[in-house]
């Protein structure tokens, strides 16, 4: 079944430890990007990949990092969590190395940091 | 860079009626504008595009209409039904761009 994986679907961590919420996609898709989802706020862009080795800013990256060593995998980093991370996040993916196809979205990662 | 506009942020409606979503967008490069439907405690989902060489677009109950020159794109949904009770997304992005800019969501509730 052609989809996007996240993990863990939900996180509670303490403020400064970091961790990693993994994304695979099975559908060789060329971008991919993470957003995180806050109330009247929308989905924002974090970080995105337009392919293998190449990742760039999104519009709300402070705080994170990524990595796109396979085409398959986009990992958010987060290397010292705070409370204003606390957020529903979500890794996207997209056939073509481009923002303008249809996005496939993951089941969404639900982290709380206290 | 592109910002894009959505309103309402919530939309109350009587099963049967219609419902219309607007947004405005920024870049007049931008020229692909997809719409999600984000159900509760789901992932997004596409539900409908557009591209900038047609004016509107139409697929069963939903359709979407698209103004360059006000740079405005809307969202129609004929006789809703309970079940089209959910948040929707507008978004904008440029040919061949890197980016896809959402808007801020409008939640849409259908009474039976």
């Amino acid at each position: 079944e052609a989809q996007v994986t996240q993990n863990p679907r939900y996180l509670i961590t303490v403020t400064g430890k970091k961790l990693t919420v993994t994304c695979s996609q099975n559908m060789n898709h060329e971008y991919m990007s993470w957003y995180r989802q806050d109330p009247g706020l929308g989905l924002r862009q974090i970080y995105y990949s337009m392919n293998v080795e190449v990742t760039d800013k999104g519009d709300v990256p402070e705080g994170y990092k990524v990595s796109r060593k396979e085409k398959r995998n986009f990992p958010l980093i987060l290397e010292s969590p705070s409370p204003n991370q606390t957020s529903l996040y979500f890794c996207a993916s997209s056939l073509l190395a481009g923002a303008n196809t249809e996005a496939f979205f993951g089941q969404g990662t639900r982290l709380t940091v206290v | 860079g592109e910002n894009v506009e959505q309103h309402p942020s919530t939309l109350s409606v009587q099963e049967g009626d219609s419902a219309v979503i607007k947004c405005t967008y920024s870049d007049s490069a931008s020229n692909y504008f997809p719409w999600y439907k984000q159900e509760l405690g789901k992932r997004p989902q596409l539900i409908i595009d557009i591209r900038s060489n047609v004016g509107e677009k139409k697929d069963q109950r939903i359709a979407v209409t698209l103004n360059k020159t006000a740079k405005h794109f809307s969202l129609h949904i004929t006789e809703t039904q309970p079940e089209d009770s959910a948040v929707y997304f507008c978004a904008a992005s440029i040919l061949g761009g890197d980016k896809l800019i959402f808007g801020t969501g409008t939640r849409l509730q259908v009474f039976p």
